[in-house]
């Protein structure tokens, strides 16, 4: 079956330093791949979306490479801030409103000032 | 703009008991979602809505389950009667239709927490 596996740990980072999350997945080939944020108490926010022809996508300090050959999905937060602890999930499908989205376990990622 | 909003934001009931979930869906939007997340798990799709139309009810795990939307607008999750099992938070996204190839991105709401004891 579809496995979709991210950082089992959290991660802690030093402010202004860059995180970089880890998606793999298994037993898929996705034409979408998707990078959602979640803070306590809330529901996902998209983040960012990339298809399967695309390397990489940014947008301001987040930028996501897919390699589909590897099946992995590196999502990076440049300049980090604390503002930007939260969990952040990757999700395959959901390129259109029928694509199912299938959600990873999600990896918690805290900033330190 | 108002998001898509949930009610109620908890609800503790025992085990048998009936419990109905709404969402109201961001206004226009045609698609409406359900998903839910179990202790420790991934959120797991549960179905999805065209309008007032099931497009793709794979994900609900049994005929406790049932889910309506009544005109197109907002939508319902009934779960009849409830189990152990059955807690967790039960999330509801929309999304607009913009055609064909177009990528309609999903909204979520802040989601309901189920308490069955």
């Amino acid at each position: 079956s579809q496995k979709i596996e991210q950082n089992s740990e959290a991660l802690n980072i030093q402010e202004g330093k860059t995180a970089t999350l880890t998606c793999n997945y298994t037993n898929y080939s996705p034409a979408y791949l998707q990078w959602y944020r979640q803070d306590p108490g809330r529901g996902p926010v998209f983040l960012l979306l990339i298809r399967e022809n695309e390397k990489e996508k940014r947008k301001e300090r987040l930028k996501v490479t897919f390699d589909t050959t590897l099946k992995q999905s590196l999502f990076h937060i440049t300049a980090s801030q604390p503002a930007d602890s939260a969990t952040y999930l990757c999700a395959l499908g959901g390129g259109t409103s029928y694509d199912k989205v299938i959600f990873g376990p999600g990896t918690s990622l805290s900033v330190i000032p | 703009e108002a998001g898509v909003t949930q009610f109620p934001s908890h609800s503790v009931i025992e085990k048998g008991q009936t419990v109905t979930l709404r969402c109201d869906p961001i206004s226009g939007h045609d698609n409406l979602y359900w998903y839910r997340r179990v202790m420790g798990k991934e959120i797991k799709f549960l179905l999805h809505f065209v309008k007032e139309s099931k497009q793709d009810e794979s994900g609900m795990p049994n005929n406790r389950f049932l889910a309506e939307r009544t005109g197109g607008t907002y939508s319902t999750l009934k779960v009849q009667p409830a189990e152990l099992e059955d807690s967790g938070v039960y999330f509801c996204a929309s999304s607009q239709d913009r055609g064909t190839g177009v990528y309609n991105e999903q909204f979520f709401g802040p989601g309901t927490r189920l308490t069955v004891l």
